[in-house]
C-alpha cells in the first residue's frame, strides 16, 4: 500500500516569513495529493490539493508543487500569519482513498 | 465546499457500553464514506470504508465486530463502537467524497471525541 512520509514534524516561523512542508510517497499509482489543516479538537479542513497532471498549484498565499518522478510534493505558505498556526497533513492516493502523513505542527510567532 | 457533520461532538461512556456516532453529508449524497481514528498527536488512520447498500470494508487490524458500520442512506453512515474499553478512547472522524465541477474531493466531518472510562 501507500506510505507517506512528512517532514518536519514541527516548524516555527516568524510572522511574515514563509513555511515549507515536504512529503514523499511510495505508490506511483497515486494521483491525488491533498493538504489538510487541522486545528485543535477539530476535523481536517482541505486547504489545497493537486492532481497528478499538474506540477504546481497556487491559491493566494498557499502553493503546492508535485514532482511525480521523484514522488514528492510540498506545501508552501507565504507571508505567514498567527492564524496559520495548526497541524498540517499531507496525503496521497486516489480520490476515494488517501493515506496521511504524520503531520507538521506549524507555529507562527507574532 | 461540501459540508459533513458528525454527532455527537463528544461522548463519555462507561467501559462495556456501546456508542453510536453519526456522519451526515448535508448538501450532497455520498455512496461511500470513510471512518478514521486519530490518537493524540498522531495522524489519521483509516478504519473502514462505508458503502451504501452493502457491507463496509475494514482495514487490516480493525475488528469488524467491534466497530459496526451501517450506511443506511445516501447521506448517513453510523459507526457503533461496541463494548467500548478505555483503549478505544480516541478522536473519530468521518469523510465523504463530493464532486464539485469535474473534480472529486474528500470532505471531513468535525470529529467525535470518545472517552471511555
Amino acid at each position: 500500500g501507500e506510505n507517506v512520509e512528512q517532514h518536519p514534524s514541527t516548524l516555527s516561523v516568524q510572522e511574515g516569513d514563509s513555511a515549507v512542508i515536504k512529503c514523499t510517497y511510495s505508490d506511483s499509482a497515486s494521483n491525488y495529493f491533498p493538504w489538510y489543516k487541522q486545528e485543535l479538537g477539530k476535523g481536517p479542513q482541505l486547504i489545497i490539493d493537486i492532481r497528478s497532471n499538474v506540477g504546481e498549484k497556487k491559491d493566494q498565499r498557499i502553493a503546492v508543487t508535485l514532482n511525480k518522478t521523484a514522488k514528492h510534493f510540498s506545501l508552501h505558505i507565504t507571508e505567514t500569519q498567527p492564524e496559520d498556526s495548526a497541524v498540517y497533513f499531507c496525503a496521497a492516493g486516489g480520490y476515494q482513498k488517501v493515506t496521511f502523513g504524520i503531520g507538521t505542527k506549524l507555529q507562527v510567532i507574532p | 465546499g461540501a459540508v459533513v457533520s458528525q454527532h455527537p461532538s463528544r461522548v463519555i461512556c462507561k467501559s462495556g457500553t456501546s456508542v453510536k456516532i453519526e456522519c451526515r453529508s448535508l448538501d450532497f449524497q455520498a455512496t461511500t464514506m470513510f471512518w478514521y481514528r486519530q490518537f493524540p498527536k498522531q495522524s489519521l488512520m483509516l478504519m473502514a470504508t462505508s458503502n451504501e447498500g452493502s457491507k463496509a470494508t475494514y482495514e487490516q487490524g480493525v475488528e469488524k465486530d467491534k466497530f459496526l458500520i451501517n450506511h443506511a442512506s445516501l447521506t448517513l453512515s453510523t459507526l457503533t463502537v461496541t463494548s467500548a474499553h478505555p483503549e478505544d478512547s480516541s478522536f473519530y472522524i468521518c469523510s465523504a467524497p463530493s464532486s464539485r465541477g469535474s473534480q472529486e474531493t474528500q470532505y471531513f466531518g468535525p470529529g467525535t471525541r470518545l472517552l471511555v472510562l
